[in-house]
């Protein structure tokens, strides 16, 4: 079974501080997809990112990073000189192969982020 | 392209009434979903399709059908609905499978009283 925690519930940094966002999965597969998507007030869910298993290449997207360490099962989001439109709520998931032909995609509880200005 | 579509946007109903929900997409897509939001839980999925004339549960598919006669429609339909289903509802739609990026529909916030 596959299993994603945001242990982080609700942050709060004050505009230009940097800012991580955690994700720890548990999957029994080695093959498997991590993503972050991005819920503004607005309520639309926003695709950030998607990483394979195999690529353990750190992202850098403007002022968005993303940490993907296999060795102990995390994908941790950082945001650096936050600004007040990062202000959302920040969801990680994870799919894996492991029923295939069946494959569901699964969220983690979501990450509360506030900036403050 | 108008990508995923949902209706309606906002829906108040009684108990004990049924609605359908629901949602179309425009891009060709073969993997639609239905996930459910509620507050410190996440999105949490009802039902998914493959494709056209194959759907499945989710983790929480009770009190809930689908069906997909086309690859653009999966409507979601509440038989009987009970206070617990008060929740913003979305659809998704992706090329193939769970793990290729999922596109969201804008939401439907139900209330059921």
């Amino acid at each position: 079974a596959q299993k994603v925690t945001q242990a982080q519930t609700e942050i709060s940094v004050v505009e230009k501080e940097d800012v991580t966002l955690d994700c720890v999965y548990e999957t029994r597969d080695t093959t498997y997809y991590l993503f972050w998507y991005k819920q503004p007030p607005s309520g639309e869910l926003v695709f950030l990112i998607r990483r394979n298993s195999f690529d353990e290449q750190n992202e850098i997207s403007g002022r968005y990073s993303w940490n993907f360490q296999k060795s102990t099962s995390s994908f941790n989001f950082t945001i650096t000189a936050s600004q007040v439109v990062d202000s959302a709520v920040y969801f990680c998931a994870l799919s894996d192969l492991s029923n295939f032909g069946n494959e569901k995609l699964t969220f983690g509880t979501g990450t509360r982020l506030t900036i403050i200005p | 392209n108008a990508g995923v579509t949902q209706t309606p946007k906002f829906q108040v109903l009684k108990t004990g009434q049924s609605m359908t929900l629901q949602c179309a997409q425009d891009m060709n897509h073969e993997y639609m979903s239905w996930y459910r939001q509620d507050p410190g839980m996440g999105l949490r999925l009802i039902h998914y399709s493959v494709g056209a004339g194959i759907t499945d549960q989710g983790e929480v598919p009770n009190g809930y059908n689908v069906s997909r006669s086309t690859t653009e429609d999966f409507p979601l339909r509440l038989l009987s609905a009970a206070p617990s289903q008060t929740s913003v509802y979305f659809c998704a739609s992706s090329y193939e499978a769970s793990y290729d990026t999922q596109y969201f529909g804008p939401g439907t916030r139900l209330l059921v009283l």
